[in-house]
């Protein structure tokens, strides 16, 4: 069954360095996400991408944050210089043209700044 | 802004108890809605979903129907097991807009005794 994979699944970093976490979706998906968790908190947004452009992005995705689809295949978020509270698991998603909304998950990369 | 409501966890039950989660939603339009599972140290995985009123989402044992005079959409289970010990997320998806695909309710930790 294809599958939405992630890497790396844990990163941990110095605060004020630059990170990349990768995502290759489900190849004919047309719509890709990231959201991310703090640990015990809620899942939130940060921003969904679509047709080679952010389509919509949350209050969380200011300008230390980046994506990017450089190959067609591979979908990536940067975080130009981490702070302690990008401390988080950031899940990658991807959707079809399913009008019903359903997202497909990767397993997550967790992120810890120190 | 659409948003979701869970009850508030953790939520502890004895196998083979009845389980329910209630989840209500706020959206405009006719958002479709899910139940996504979240096992320890794993990704979101999708349970269940209804993309209409009256509709009834299903799988492994579990239920919910999309009430639309309520706006809710409560997770039910006759008989748990402690392999369901997880944490279950409601979310909607509003189709009108198709971008941030998915808002997700805080989440509810389930713990299943043996």
């Amino acid at each position: 069954e294809p599958e939405v994979t992630q890497t790396p699944s844990h990163q941990v970093t110095q605060m004020g360095q630059e990170v990349i976490l990768r995502c290759v979706p489900i190849s004919n998906h047309l719509y890709f996400y990231w959201y991310r968790q703090i640990l015990g908190q809620k899942v939130e947004f940060l921003v969904s991408f679509y047709n080679n452009e952010i389509s919509e992005k949350s209050e969380i995705f200011d300008d230390q944050f980046s994506v990017e689809r450089p190959d067609g295949s591979n979908f990536t978020l940067k975080i130009r210089s981490t702070k302690l509270e990008d401390s988080a698991m950031y899940f990658c998603a991807s959707k079809d043209r399913d009008a019903t909304g359903e997202l497909f998950f990767g397993e997550g990369s967790r992120l810890t700044v120190l | 802004g659409n948003s979701v409501t869970q009850m508030e966890g953790p939520v502890t039950l004895s196998e083979e108890a009845f389980l329910t989660i209630n989840c209500t939603y706020t959206a405009t339009g006719y958002p479709s809605l899910f139940w996504y599972v979240q096992y320890p140290g794993e990704g979101l995985q999708l349970l269940l979903k209804a993309t209409k009123a009256d509709d009834k989402g299903s799988n492994k044992g579990f239920e919910a129907t999309y009430r639309k005079e309520t706006t809710s959409f409560h997770l039910e289970k006759g008989s748990v097991q402690v392999s369901d010990s997880a944490v279950y997320f409601c979310a909607l998806s509003d189709r009108g807009t198709g971008r941030r695909a998915l808002t997700f309710g805080s989440g509810t930790r389930l713990q299943v005794q043996p």
